[in-house]
């Protein structure tokens, strides 16, 4: 049973435009989300994060919104650039405890096109 | 900055052996993730530690064991290897407060294949 779902496996943008990758949750005990980037032959970059008590974080040209009742979150990217092509995933934790993990999407390509 | 080092960057092994996955970290870390990905699936965790000596299995232990005798380093082993265990294999670390969603930090991957 996925309980974090990235529903787009790819995602074709040109340069200068805003990317929005998608992510939906069903377990309502997550309460922390983080985006992670992925080049190919690479481990993981964290991205950007958001905690349940926001609904918007903002770092530089992205930008991740929380919506919790619908269960869902979003990662904007403005402007969309070349090297932002890459693998994101979305994660969740379910909880402050230190022994808690994170629970990954299965990921979206995205592609950025000059 | 956060250093996560792989031994391997590819590993090419047979079915049947007894092969071995290390992973250094830096950062005073107290926890450590042993995930693999493959297309398609994401990534899945395999094996989590959050001190020396313990381990807990993650959602698909079957076929691997993980040991962690000090606590920069978490070693990943698969008994006896199979050809469905061919996949990128990803070590991270954190911290073990999450306050603040203290975010892993990962390895470069260890592309293991198994002929």
């Amino acid at each position: 049973d996925q309980q974090v779902k990235q529903n787009s496996p790819s995602l074709s943008v040109q340069e200068g435009r805003i990317s929005i990758l998608n992510c939906d949750y069903t377990n309502s005990m997550f309460d922390y989300f983080l985006w992670y980037k992925k080049y190919p032959a690479e481990g993981p970059t964290f991205l950007i994060s958001i905690g349940s008590i926001k609904d918007k974080n903002e770092d530089g040209r992205f930008t991740v919104f929380l919506n919790k009742s619908a269960k869902h979150l979003s990662l904007h990217i403005v402007p969309s650039q070349p090297g932002d092509s890459a693998v994101y995933f979305c994660a969740a934790s379910d909880g402050d405890s230190g022994y808690s993990t994170l629970t990954f999407g299965k990921g979206t390509m995205l592609l950025v096109s000059p | 900055d956060v250093k996560v080092t792989q031994s391997s960057r590819y590993l090419v092994k047979r079915t049947g052996e007894k092969v071995f996955l290390e992973c250094v970290q830096d950062m005073d870390h107290e926890n450590m993730f042993w995930y693999r990905q493959d297309p398609g699936l994401g990534l899945r965790l395999i094996y989590f530690s959050y001190d020396v000596k313990m381990k807990e299995k993650g959602d698909i232990p079957e076929g691997y064991s993980v040991s962690r005798e000090k606590k920069e380093r978490f070693s990943l082993i698969l008994e006896s290897a199979s050809t469905n265990q061919t996949s990128m294999y990803l070590c991270a670390s954190s911290f073990v407060e999450q306050v603040g969603g203290q975010p892993q930090h990962f390895g470069d991957g260890t592309r293991l294949s198994i002929l």
